[in-house]
């Protein structure tokens, strides 16, 4: 168990419906990344925080998604008028500052959008 | 762009096997590179990681030697378990960046 919690675990969804996902890491995790893993693929990253601060976006992250993190402590990430193309499965990360390496993997949201 | 190469699987063993997990990567400069693991149910989990040409990463009895010559990180382990079982991903992350690469993962099912 990594501590970090993701909800909801499942989300399904109809086409030009918005969703928003919740990830809460532990207290000491000031890194945040989300990423986005469709099936046999591994995860491609989407966005990163520091604290409250958002320092880097993929291209992937289109209009359509926008990300944050209040207080810098839980992130959420929102996808407005969801696509079939945005069924995946949306992970959340927590790191260290200073530990540039370990990510701490939430078990991450599925969407599936209809 | 940097990217991540694996083996397809699954990959089938019977317990007590021999695993080799083939990963080679493209980057430039000096990535670090990594092997994560994702059991069932759960989210991925660093299984090892090295940082520099010739560096060996090792943990719950799975090595692999970063060789640059050869661009790879084969992930090894002499004698797998049925807990063993899970999904193996391949990762680089670029010198002073904090974003991994991932590879696509390979399945590995262990037999009793």
């Amino acid at each position: 168990d990594t501590g970090v919690s993701q909800n909801p675990r499942h989300k399904i969804t109809k086409r030009g419906q918005n969703v928003t996902f919740r990830c809460d890491p532990i207290s000491e995790h000031n890194r945040l990344y989300w990423y986005r893993q469709t099936l046999g693929q591994g995860p491609e990253f989407l966005t990163y925080f520091q604290n409250e601060a958002q320092l880097e976006k993929s291209r992937l992250l289109s209009d359509r998604f926008s990300a944050e993190r209040p207080k810098g402590s839980f992130s959420t990430l929102e996808i407005q008028r969801t696509e079939q193309g945005d069924s995946a499965m949306y992970l959340c990360a927590g790191g260290l500052a200073g530990s540039t390496d370990t990510q701490y993997f939430g078990p991450g949201t599925r969407l599936t959008v209809l | 762009g940097d990217s991540v190469t694996q083996m397809e699987g699954p990959v089938t063993l019977s317990e007590e096997a021999f695993l080799t997990i083939n990963c080679t990567y493209t980057a430039t400069g000096y990535p670090s590179l990594f092997w994560y693991v994702q059991y069932p149910g759960e989210g991925l989990q660093l299984l090892l990681k090295a940082t520099k040409a010739d560096d060996k990463g090792s943990n719950k009895g799975f090595e692999a030697t970063y060789r640059k010559e050869t661009t790879s990180f084969h992930l090894e382990k002499g004698s797998v378990q049925v807990s063993d079982s899970a999904v193996y991903f391949c990762a680089l992350r670029p010198g002073g960046s904090y974003i991994p690469t991932f590879g696509r993962g390979t399945s590995l099912i262990v037999h009793p």
